[in-house]
């Protein structure tokens, strides 16, 4: 079973930083919080990933709570081309590397 | 570079017969993953690979399905005899080694249909 919780959809308007959220709360000192996501027809791809403090790329910013419970994704000028389900994960505990997806939040972006 | 490359990009076959389906993962990469999704129970791993070496089978869903690695560039998914529901996007990732936190990469999948 996935360790995240998402909201199963969201609307955001274009123009407008999307923010995703995520309850993680059963999360381990050890464990990493990935965003990945799902554009239609394609392959999961990787967006950011974070520990325990806030991380920033050319995609995305992750927000992580000091209680690292939950996190919140932001896409700070949403396009059209942001439309797809979004993914939280946490890394599986334990020396492997499985990534175990969920359901997800599908966002729309509306023109 | 060359991200993860998956072939064919579609299939479709009748049903008994034996379907093989291929990944080449990025260079350097030593983790390698199958997926399978479908709509009613999302994405699923199916087999992962360290190093060539199958380190967990617990997805697959039985024997029917089969996974190899024969070297670092190659894995195969085969299901023989196929089956109408194992219709689905059959997907490839690969990933560096755990405790790096690095992402894994997806192929564009292969859609297959069993008639």
């Amino acid at each position: 079973d996935a360790k995240t919780t998402q909201p199963p959809s969201m609307d955001c308007a274009e123009g407008r930083a999307a923010n995703l959220p995520c309850n993680h709360s059963t999360i381990s000192g050890n464990e990493y919080v990935y965003w990945y996501r799902q554009i239609h027809s394609q392959g999961p791809q990787y967006i950011i990933h974070g520990l325990k403090n806030n991380e920033t790329n050319e995609m995305a910013s992750l927000i992580i709570t000091e209680d690292r419970k939950s996190s919140t994704l932001i896409l700070p000028h949403a396009t059209l081309r942001d439309t797809a389900v979004y993914y939280c994960i946490v890394r599986v505990e334990g020396r492997d590397d499985k990534i175990i997806f969920g359901k997800g939040t599908r966002l729309h972006i509306l023109p | 570079d060359a991200g993860v490359i998956q072939s064919p990009r579609h299939e479709v076959t009748e049903m008994g017969q034996e379907v093989t389906l291929r990944c080449k993962p990025i260079s350097g990469h030593d983790y390698l993953f199958w997926y399978r999704q479908t709509m009613m129970r999302g994405l699923e791993l199916l087999i992962y690979f360290n190093n060539n070496v199958p380190i967990d089978d617990s997805g697959m869903p039985e024997d029917r399905f089969s996974a190899k690695m024969p070297n670092a560039s190659f894995s195969t998914l085969k299901i023989q005899p196929s089956e109408p529901r194992d219709s689905a996007v059959y997907f490839c990732a690969s990933g560096h080694a755990t405790g790096t936190a690095q992402p894994q990469h997806f192929g564009d999948g292969t859609r297959l249909s069993i008639l």
